[in-house]
């Protein structure tokens, strides 16, 4: 079965400081693996995923992830962080040799950016 | 481009009454569908998903249940709430091209 760990509930940074949240995960087979950010009250948007080729990705907002498959992580990073960036993120995965689509969500991690 | 439509926004029901909550996807044909619950503004709770008109998988047995009487509308509905079904319910989207799901706006349910 698939899994997805986020080991902190929380992350506080202050603005213009790196970034990262952290992501690992758990497949039987090639893992496709996906970041999301959730507003207060809003549904979640698509920041980046992984699916094959280079280990680092680059997706919206300037939000980058780096694929470790010895360490089965997939870490969100920002060189410098923004106060708009505060919200919920969320991990998820899908197994790639699963038939369908279903993905596996962590329990997200609330970024709060100081000014 | 692909736009979906969840409705109503809120929606403030009491303990045992019906439930209907709608979700639209323009701008695909045969998407994927999904309804999610979110508890207490955290984890995701994947609770049906359709590969098709009337295709419907029940991830976890509960107090509700899903439709798809047509290609792009996916409605979660219940005979009678309980306390317990209030949430933020997600309708989410993909198809078979893409891995990614997209999300819409979401409905606040809450049940008194």
């Amino acid at each position: 079965a698939q899994s997805v760990a986020q080991p902190e509930d929380q992350v506080k940074v202050a603005e213009g400081n790196p970034l990262t949240v952290k992501c690992t995960y758990s497949v039987s087979g090639n893992p496709y693996l996906f970041w999301y950010v959730q507003y207060p009250n809003r549904g979640l948007q698509f920041l980046l995923k992984y699916i094959t080729g280079d280990n680092l990705v680059k997706g919206s907002y300037g939000f980058e992830a780096e694929f470790n498959k010895s360490q089965t992580s997939f870490h969100l990073k920002k060189p410098s962080a923004l106060v708009s960036d505060s919200a919920l993120y969320f991990c998820a995965v899908r197994d790639s040799s699963t038939g369908f689509q279903k993905l596996v969500f962590g329990t997200g991690t609330r970024l709060l950016v100081s000014p | 481009s692909q736009t979906i439509h969840q409705w109503p926004a809120t929606l403030v029901q009491p303990v045992g009454s019906p439930l209907s909550l709608e979700c639209t996807v323009e701008g695909t044909s045969n998407p994927n569908l999904y309804w999610y619950r979110q508890a207490a503004g955290r984890g995701l709770q994947l609770l049906f998903y359709s590969v098709g008109i009337g295709q419907i998988s029940s991830e976890v047995p509960q107090n509700l249940s899903a439709s798809r009487p047509q290609d792009r509308q996916f409605i979660l509905s219940s005979k009678k709430l309980l306390l317990s079904d209030s949430g933020f319910y997600l309708c989410a989207w993909s198809t078979s091209l893409t891995d990614t799901q997209y999300f819409g706006p979401g409905t606040r349910l809450t049940v008194l």
